[in-house]
């Protein structure tokens, strides 16, 4: 979707490095979330956030961390505590209110070098 | 916790020939269930979405059917098409309040022309 920005589109990590991903949004929307995508795997969710300063942990949070200072931003850090980092990852922003669809970034495809 | 399960795995058909891929869900609280379309190395897009008020939603050539009672839904590509070529996700909400959404393993559908 247009108003999601990931970047880097793609990301190289040393071993023992932190990497952090960016995603902005520009869809005034309050829910944001992280999933992780392996090859022919479906989407798990790794953190999300409902409101700014505030977030929760996701099925896969080990190894990842979070922050969300600004309504439009929700950078994941990605530690070196993660030892399978390889993967292709999604930013993703909801309204708040009711169930509602989830909008995709562009995603950001991370490797080890 | 949520658990969906998605089949078949993958799908070959003829074009113009109806695709139908199949979910189960576990969680009797879900109320949201989402279809998304991910091309190779793309984002997921949103095709077609039903709420649980519902039991049949018709977008063109695609549509959903949800059975609360069995606690499965259905996607049905009619006349497909060889663009119509891509991996196929469901996903249902889970949890009150704040409703996350639990993907499936996907579906790889191929149209050969």
């Amino acid at each position: 979707d247009g108003g999601i920005t990931q970047s880097p589109k793609y990301l190289f990590r040393k071993e023992g490095q932190n990497v952090t991903l960016s995603c902005e949004q520009n869809l005034n929307h309050d829910a944001m979330y992280w999933y992780r995508q392996d090859p022919g795997q479906g989407l798990r969710l790794i953190y999300y956030s409902q409101i700014v300063n505030d977030f929760q942990k996701g099925d896969i949070a080990e190894g990842y961390s979070v922050s969300r200072e600004k309504k439009e931003s929700f950078p994941l850090t990605v530690t070196s505590a993660q030892k399978n980092p390889t993967a292709f990852y999604l930013c993703a922003t909801s309204s708040r209110q009711g169930p509602q669809p989830q909008h995709f970034g562009d995603g950001t495809r991370l490797s080890i070098l | 916790g949520e658990n969906v399960e998605q089949h078949p795995s993958t799908l070959s058909v003829q074009e113009g020939d109806s695709a139908v891929i199949k979910c189960t869900y576990s969680d009797s609280a879900s109320n949201y269930f989402p279809w998304y379309k991910q091309e190779l190395g793309k984002r997921p897009q949103l095709i077609i979405d039903i709420r649980s008020n519902v039991g049949e939603k018709k977008d063109q050539r695609i549509a959903v059917t949800l059975n609360k009672t069995a606690k499965h839904f259905s996607l049905h590509i009619t006349e497909t098409q060889p663009e119509d070529s891509a991996v196929y996700f469901c996903a249902a909400t889970q949890g009150t309040g704040f409703q996350k959404l639990v993907f499936g393993t996907g579906t790889r559908l191929l149209v050969s022309p």
